[in-house]
C-alpha cells in the first residue's frame, strides 16, 4: 500500500524559535500533499493545499507567513512553523494523492506533535 | 454549505455486539466519500472509497455502503482491536481537497 512518512514524530521547541517538519511519500510521487492541524478530540482541519513546483494555496484563517509550505519534489513537502508560540501546539498532519493512485485516494502521514514551551 | 455529520459521537459495544456508524453530507456534486480509522496519536488509516450510491466495499468485519445523502459503515461482531475514532471525508474538487466530519469515537469491550 501507499505508504507515507512524517518526521519529526514529536517536536519540543522554545517560544519563537522556528521548527520544520518533513512529510515524504515512500513509495509513490505525491503531485499533491495537504497539511492538516488536528486539536485534542476534535477532526482533522486542512491548513493548506501543496503542489509539486507551486507555490501552496492555505485555508482561509491560516497565516501564510506563519506557516511555509514548500513542495520542491515529487516525494517530499515541507511546513515550517516559524516563531512558534504555545498556541501553536498541536497534532499536524500531512497526507499525498498521487497519480498513480486510484480515484484521489490520500493516505496520511503518521503525525507530528508540537509543543512549544 | 457543503458539509459532513457523523453520528454518534461516540458508540461503546460489547464484543460481538454489530452496529453501523452513519456519515452524511451534504455536497454539491459528490466525486467521492472516503472511510478512515484513526487510532489515539496517529495519522488517519486509510479503508475505503466509495464514488457512486449503491456502491458497497467490504474489508474484514467492516462493510461500507453509499446512499445519495449519507453513508454507512458497519461494523459486524466486533473485537476490542476495532476500538478507534472513525472518520468519514467527502471529497470536495477534483484538486483532492477533503471535508471531513468530525468521527465517531468508536469503543469495544470484551
Amino acid at each position: 500500500g501507499a505508504v507515507v512518512s512524517q518526521h519529526p514524530s514529536r517536536v519540543i521547541c522554545k517560544s519563537g524559535t522556528s521548527v520544520k517538519i518533513e512529510c515524504r511519500s515512500l513509495d509513490f510521487q505525491a503531485t499533491t500533499m495537504f497539511w492538516y492541524r488536528q486539536f485534542p478530540k476534535q477532526s482533522l482541519m486542512l491548513m493548506a493545499t501543496s503542489n509539486e513546483g507551486s507555490k501552496a494555496t492555505y485555508e482561509q484563517g491560516v497565516e501564510k507567513d506563519k506557516f511555509l509550505i514548500n513542495h520542491a519534489s515529487l516525494t517530499l513537502s515541507t511546513l515550517t512553523v516559524t516563531s512558534a508560540h504555545p498556541e501553536d501546539s498541536s497534532f499536524y498532519i500531512c497526507s499525498a494523492l498521487g497519480l498513480a493512485l486510484p480515484g484521489y485516494e490520500q493516505y496520511f502521514g503518521p503525525g507530528t506533535r508540537l509543543t512549544v514551551t | 454549505e457543503d458539509q459532513v455529520t457523523q453520528s454518534p459521537e461516540a458508540l461503546r459495544l460489547q464484543e460481538g455486539e454489530s452496529s453501523s456508524l452513519n456519515c452524511s453530507y451534504t455536497v454539491s456534486g459528490l466525486r467521492g466519500l472516503f472511510w478512515y480509522r484513526q487510532d489515539p496519536g496517529k495519522g488517519p488509516e486509510f479503508l475505503f472509497t466509495l464514488y457512486s450510491a449503491g456502491e458497497e466495499k467490504e474489508k474484514e468485519r467492516l462493510k461500507a455502503t453509499l446512499t445519495k445523502k449519507e453513508s454507512f459503515l458497519h461494523i459486524t461482531a466486533p473485537k476490542p482491536e476495532d476500538s478507534a475514532t472513525y472518520l468519514c471525508a467527502v471529497l470536495y474538487n477534483q484538486g483532492g481537497k477533503l471535508i471531513f466530519g468530525q468521527g465517531t469515537e468508536l469503543s469495544v469491550k470484551p
